[in-house]
């Protein structure tokens, strides 16, 4: 069983349109992550929800979305999507250790390529 | 402002040899710090992690060392193979409740 799993894996899509992202942990981790990859594999910080709540709202543009309907899924939406959205958009998870993070257990990511 | 660097040159060595990769971060007191391993198309996988009260940690072919002096931790591969040639992440807890990663240096392995 994959412990993280994020889908799409490929998205391509045109400028404008929303788009959504999925992911569910199967680990019972408390915390979840959404993290932008971009071309130079910078790995960022987007959100983190900690039993359904929102812990982390990075400077993202408002057109990001994420919901946590559990703590065993988060998902990510994104509205009126610009070209430089295009990144790989990985999803992780964590047990946290009192105020500090454990390890994160990432998912494949999701390529999205806006056209 | 804060930092956290990896040298972005690629690694390059040859098969058997130490693989040493730096970590240095600035304007952090990071109560502990993480080693990713990251394959193209991948997401990164979990290594190590080392607590500020430890000075080296060892797994298996992996060794990190954490100096809080320095800043600095390194990352060592002894008795290198091909199928460790990844990118390498170090992650820091920043007190912000999720871990702050640097950019990564890329290994290569030649046998």
């Amino acid at each position: 069983d994959t412990a993280v799993s994020q889908t799409p894996k490929y998205l391509v899509t045109q400028m404008g349109n929303d788009k959504s992202i999925k992911c569910e942990q199967n680990l019972g981790h408390d915390t979840m992550y959404w993290y932008k990859q971009d071309s130079k594999k910078f790995l960022k910080i987007m959100f983190s929800y900690n039993n359904k709540e929102l812990i982390i709202n990075e400077t993202v543009p408002n057109r990001f979305s994420p919901k946590s309907p559990d703590k065993a899924h988060l998902n990510l939406h994104i509205n009126s999507l610009e070209l430089g959205d295009s990144a790989v958009y990985f999803c992780a998870s964590s047990q946290d250790r009192g105020l500090a993070t454990g390890e994160l257990f990432f998912g494949e990511g999701s390529r999205l390529t806006v056209l | 402002s804060q930092k956290i660097e990896q040298n972005s040159e690629a690694l390059n060595i040859q098969e058997g040899k130490t693989a040493t990769l730096t970590c240095n971060y600035t304007n952090y007191s990071p109560a502990y710090l993480q080693w990713y391993r990251q394959d193209p198309g991948r997401g990164p996988v979990f290594l190590l992690l080392i607590r500020e009260n430890e000075k080296e940690k060892r797994k298996e072919r992996l060794k990190v060392t954490f100096d809080t002096t320095l800043k600095q931790s390194l990352f060592h591969i002894t008795a290198s193979q091909p199928a460790d040639s990844a990118t390498y992440l170090c992650a820091l807890d920043t007190g912000r409740r999720a871990l702050t990663f640097g950019s990564g240096t890329r290994l290569q392995v030649q046998p």
